[in-house]
């Protein structure tokens, strides 16, 4: 059964830094390319980063570009956000999913989210 | 980028059929094949219901059905039933190597 537990969210000052984790079983994350998803409290989803299925290309959204590292560690089954410069405007909840299909723009399975909280 | 445009809400009534549209430009919706949809209800996680433009991932309903026409594209749900009452998000592959959602469309069912 594919399984994703997000962590490391909380509570953190404006230009602070937290590093989310999301814990993948169920499958080979190598196999896969990988999402970063958030939604702010009462809002939309929005798009945050996405790491290929090769690990060797990433890509962000230009809200979080030059802020925000994806990354993946394939023997710990592990995805990663660090988060750094964070503003009020970056807290939500940050869902990491697995892509389907080919290309890695949509995602099939989905954790059940880390609530980030950015304030003074 | 701009978020992919959905009506607010939409309402139908059990049995009904709805259709939630989702318009982009030729720089996302219109340009690739990409477009997704996605069932959320309430302090849940989102769930994939449609994946490019039309393709049905295994477990979802085959009352769930995708199209795309242009630069809009629309997810169309028959047989309306009270557990379909959720949040509707679309989402598009764009040529900045971006993923842009739609706002959302609130579905109630009567």
């Amino acid at each position: 059964e594919v399984q994703l537990l997000e962590s490391g969210g909380g509570l953190v000052q404006p230009g602070g830094s937290l590093r989310l984790s999301c814990a993948a079983s169920g499958f080979t994350i190598s196999s896969y390319a990988m999402n970063w998803v958030r939604q702010a409290p009462g809002k939309g989803l929005e798009w945050v980063s996405a790491i290929s299925d090769s690990g060797g290309s990433t890509y962000y959204a230009d809200s979080v570009k030059g802020r925000f590292t994806i990354s993946r560690d394939s023997s710990k089954s592990t995805l990663s956000l660090q988060m750094n410069s964070l503003r009020d405007e970056d807290t939500a909840m940050y869902y990491c999913a697995r892509a389907v299909g080919s290309g890695w723009s949509k995602s099939d399975y989905w954790g059940q989210g880390t609530l980030v909280t950015v304030s003074s | 980028q701009s978020a992919l445009t959905q009506p607010a809400s939409v309402s139908g009534s059990p049995g009904q059929s709805i259709t939630i549209s989702c318009t982009g430009t030729s720089s996302d919706v219109g340009g690739y094949k990409y477009v997704s949809w996605y069932q959320q209800h309430p302090g849940k996680a989102p769930k994939l219901m449609i994946y490019d433009v039309s393709i049905r991932p295994s477990g979802v309903s085959n009352r769930f059905s995708g199209s795309k026409s242009g630069n809009t594209a629309s997810l169309t749900i028959s047989g309306l039933q009270a557990e379909d009452e959720a949040d509707y998000y679309c989402s598009s592959y764009t040529s900045s190597a971006n993923v842009v959602f739609g706002g959302g469309t609130q579905l109630t069912v009567l």
